[in-house]
Order: C-alpha cells, then sequence, then structure tokens
C-alpha cells in the first residue's frame, strides 16, 4: 500500500532564509508519480509539480527546486529565499495507476517578515 | 473554462440529516474523485470515477455514496449525516485514461459541519 510521510508539521523560517520540506515514501509500484501540492491560506490545492518512478534528475522552477532521490525513497521540496506568500501547507503525494492520490499528512510553512 | 467547482462552500447539518454535495467539472476529464480533508490527517479519497457510469471505493468510502451518469458531473452524497462527517470535501479531476498519472485540478473544497 501506498504511503507517504511528511515528518515536520510545522515550520517557522524569516523571510529569505531556505527551507527544505521532506518528504519520503513507500510503495510497491514500479512505476509510481510523486506529487507537490500549495494550500495557501485562502483553501484551494495548488499543484507545483509531478515527478516520475524513472526520472531522478533534480528540477528547478525559479526559487523552487525538488529532490528526487529512489535510493532514500525521498521527494524533497527546497524554497530558496523564501517570502511571505510561501506561507502554506505543502503536501506530498505519490499517484497510483488508478489515478489516485495518496497524501501525506502536510508540512505547514511560516515565512515571518 | 470555469475549471472544477463545488456547491455549496459552506454546509451545516443536523445529525441524521442527508444531502448531496455537487461537482462538475467542465474540461472533459475521465477521472474525478472526491477527498476529505481533515486536522492532521491530509487529505484521504472517498471515492473516485474513471468514466461515466463507473465508480469505485477510495480509502474511507463508509457513508457515503456517488454516481456518474455523465462525465462532467459527480456529485456525494450524505445518506445519513454523522459529527465524524464535519470535515473539508474538495473534489477533484484529471484528464487522460487509468495510469496516465496527470495531475488533478482540485475544486475550491465546500466546508461541512455536522451538529
Amino acid at each position: 500500500a501506498q504511503k507517504v510521510t511528511q515528518a515536520q508539521t510545522e515550520i517557522s523560517v524569516v523571510e529569505k532564509e531556505d527551507v527544505t520540506l521532506d518528504c519520503v515514501y513507500e510503495t510497491r509500484d514500479t512505476t509510481y508519480y510523486l506529487f507537490w501540492y500549495k494550500q495557501p491560506p485562502s483553501g484551494e490545492l495548488v499543484f507545483l509539480i509531478r515527478r516520475n518512478s524513472f526520472d531522478e534528475q533534480n528540477e528547478i522552477s525559479g526559487r523552487y527546486s525538488w529532490n528526487f532521490q529512489k535510493s532514500t525513497s525521498s521527494f524533497n521540496f527546497t524554497i530558496t529565499a523564501s517570502q511571505v506568500v510561501d506561507s502554506a501547507v505543502y503536501f506530498c503525494a505519490d499517484q497510483t495507476g488508478a489515478n489516485n492520490l495518496f497524501f501525506g499528512t502536510g508540512t505547514r510553512l511560516t515565512v515571518i517578515p | 473554462n470555469a475549471g472544477v467547482t463545488q456547491t455549496p462552500k459552506f454546509q451545516v447539518l443536523k445529525t441524521g440529516q442527508s444531502m448531496t454535495l455537487q461537482c462538475a467539472q467542465d474540461m472533459n476529464h475521465e477521472y474525478m474523485s472526491w477527498y476529505r480533508q481533515d486536522p492532521g490527517m491530509g487529505l484521504r479519497l472517498i471515492h473516485y470515477s474513471v468514466g461515466a457510469g463507473i465508480t469505485d471505493q477510495g480509502e474511507v468510502p463508509n457513508g457515503y455514496n456517488v454516481s456518474r451518469s455523465t462525465t462532467e458531473d459527480f456529485p456525494l452524497r450524505l445518506l445519513s449525516a454523522a459529527p465524524s462527517q464535519t470535515s473539508v470535501y474538495f473534489c477533484a479531476s484529471s484528464a487522460g485514461f487509468v495510469g496516465s498519472y496527470n495531475e488533478q485540478f482540485f475544486g475550491p473544497g465546500t466546508r461541512l459541519t455536522v451538529l
């Protein structure tokens, strides 16, 4: 069965600091996708990134970067030079062949001005 | 495109009442799903559908019914509401066939309180 662990419940950083959100996944599937979603205080869920199990290349998108390592079953998310607008709950999720998402419990990030 | 829409945004029910949460998408997506979000538990899958006429249970289906008569609509029914169903409900949809791993688009959510 799929399981996604986000051990960090809450993180607070001062603006402009870098912050890494951890995600550890557990799956028996050989083909799977991992996702990150952002939930700002307004409550909607915003898709950030999708990576498949065959592509371990790291990815950078502006201030965001993702480190996928199958050897440690981790898919960590780093925000560089954090901003107040980054304050949100961030969810890591694993997607199965049926297109169903298994979410972690989320990490609440607070960026202090 | 309106994307995924949900109604109502807020609802208060008394124990034992029934109601239907509406979900619609205008993206012609085959896959639709319902999740509930509870504090400290992330989002959990209730029911999903891979196309009109096809539904299946997710992780927490008890107390909920769904049907999918059209591609656009995927209502979630609470037959006899219980306080344990107090939660925020999200509907989602994605394009493609099963196993396409496309990202899911989420509706704005319905906040339900059962007294």
